[in-house]
């Protein structure tokens, strides 16, 4: 079945430095979409992109859908300690099921 | 303007009981999504339902789970005869009305279900 390969899978970083993670697959999606979850909460959509080469922004938060399809990356700028938690990418198919990566537990340090 | 809803938040179950989650999607939103999460892992698609339809099952297991969206009232998510190995938290999601394929998924806090 499809996965997505989501890197890294943990980040220990300081507050106020930028973070950058990305998702791969092996098959085309027609739409990404990353999510924030806290621990014993449900996902939280940040971003979703619909075009292949598509770059949004959302406040601090900033993704692009790669230009084959099969990736997708996020950056977070001048991270805080409430951008603590797991980023989840997921893919969506044309039939609307979501494939989700493997996660991102991101920790800051004040 | 309330999310997705779902309950119970936390359910217990002894093994050979029957499970009933509940989800109440968005207002104005139609489509309905299951996805089940084991500790340390991402989502794994479900179900997808909309009013009185199943349109996609692909993600469930062939026996001892059901979903449904009847016209009127929540979707529910039934398992029945639970084993320890259905221990997960349960999530649902709903979606607005537009193009299949890019409908935004919106997320409800989810149900911990412990089978003891």
């Amino acid at each position: 079945g499809q996965q997505l390969n989501q890197s890294p899978q943990s980040m220990f970083i300081q507050e106020g430095e930028d973070v950058s993670m990305n998702c791969t697959s092996s098959s085309i999606f027609n739409t990404w979409l990353w999510y924030k979850q806290d621990p014993g909460e449900g996902p939280v959509l940040l971003i979703a992109l619909y075009k292949a080469g598509e770059l949004t922004s959302n406040g601090r938060l900033t993704a692009q859908f790669g230009i084959t399809r099969k990736d997708s990356f996020l950056n977070i700028s001048a991270s805080i300690p409430s951008d603590v938690g797991i980023y989840f990418c997921a893919g969506q198919l044309r039939t609307d099921k979501l494939i989700f990566g493997t996660g991102t537990r991101l920790q800051v340090f004040p | 303007n309330a999310g997705v809803m779902q309950n119970p938040r936390h359910l217990v179950r002894r093994r050979g009981q029957e499970a009933r989650l509940r989800c109440s999607p968005m207002k104005g939103h139609s489509h309905v999504y299951w996805y089940r999460q084991l500790p340390e892992e991402g989502l794994k698609f479900m179900v997808y339902l909309q009013k009185e339809n199943i349109i996609d099952e692909s993600g469930m297991p062939k026996e001892r789970f059901s979903a449904e969206f009847p016209k009127e009232g929540p979707s529910i998510l039934r398992i029945q005869q639970v084993v320890r190995g259905d221990s997960a938290a349960y999530f649902c999601a709903s979606s607005p009305p537009g193009l299949a394929g890019s409908r935004e998924q919106y997320f409800g806090p989810g149900t911990r279900l412990t089978v003891t």
